[in-house]
């Protein structure tokens, strides 16, 4: 069975300060793996996707994130983060056809 | 190119109502995927639909449904309306060709409260 876990709920960090989120999955067959990311009121935006190659993923605003298939991880990293920031962040991964999400994690930046 | 749209963003209805919601794709893609978002459960995968056909199926009882029609906009319907489904439903629209393993691109949700 496939899963995804997001490891923290909540993650408050400040203005200009590195942050890393944390994603473990479980699959038994290979896998893509995605972060999105969900202002309010609105659906999910894709901030970078591991499909093969390279495991250091660079994304959209500043965002990377390593894929390291012996830990099962694929953590999100920025160095230094802005207000703008703050949102819902959620990691995927896709089997087949189908999509498995973790929980969220609520990225909260304080100025 | 327009992204995904839902129709409507924000609806409320009663216990026992029955509902459709409405999603039109990316231009040029043709598999439309459902999910319900709520704060407990977080995102739930509902079903997916491919060339009018639905392809994969979520943990979801009978009362929900969908169906997609041959310009790939899809609908979703939920009947007799529990409290319990009050979500923000995505919809996700992806090329899915083989040789990709194609990103979903979400639409804004709509809304739906039961009372």
């Amino acid at each position: 069975a496939q899963s995804v876990t997001q490891l923290d709920s909540q993650v408050p960090v400040f203005e200009e300060a590195p942050v890393e989120l944390r994603c473990n999955y479980s699959s038994s067959v290979s896998v893509y793996l995605f972060w999105y990311v969900q202002y309010p009121n609105q659906g999910l935006q894709l901030l970078l996707k591991y499909l093969s190659g390279s495991t250091l993923v660079k994304g959209i605003n500043g965002f990377e994130a390593e894929f390291n298939k012996s830990q099962t991880s694929f953590h999100l990293r920025k160095p230094s983060v802005h207000i703008s920031d703050t949102a819902e962040y959620f990691c995927a991964l896709r089997t087949g056809n189908q999509f498995y999400f973790g929980t969220g994690t609520s990225l909260t930046v304080i100025p | 190119k327009a992204g995904v749209t839902q129709t409507p963003r924000y609806l409320i209805k009663t216990r026992g109502q029955q509902v459709t919601l409405s999603c039109s794709p990316i231009s040029g893609h043709r598999s439309v995927s459902w999910y319900q978002q709520t704060p407990g459960q977080g995102l739930q995968f509902l079903f997916e639909y491919f060339s009018e056909t639905q392809r994969n199926k979520g943990n979801f009882p009978g009362r929900f449904s969908g169906r997609q029609f041959s310009n790939s906009r899809s609908e979703m319907n939920v009947s007799t309306l529990e409290l319990g489904d009050s979500a923000l439903y995505l919809c996700a629209s992806s090329l899915r060709t083989s040789g990709l393993a194609g990103e979903q691109y979400f639409g804004p949700g709509t809304r739906l409260t039961v009372t």
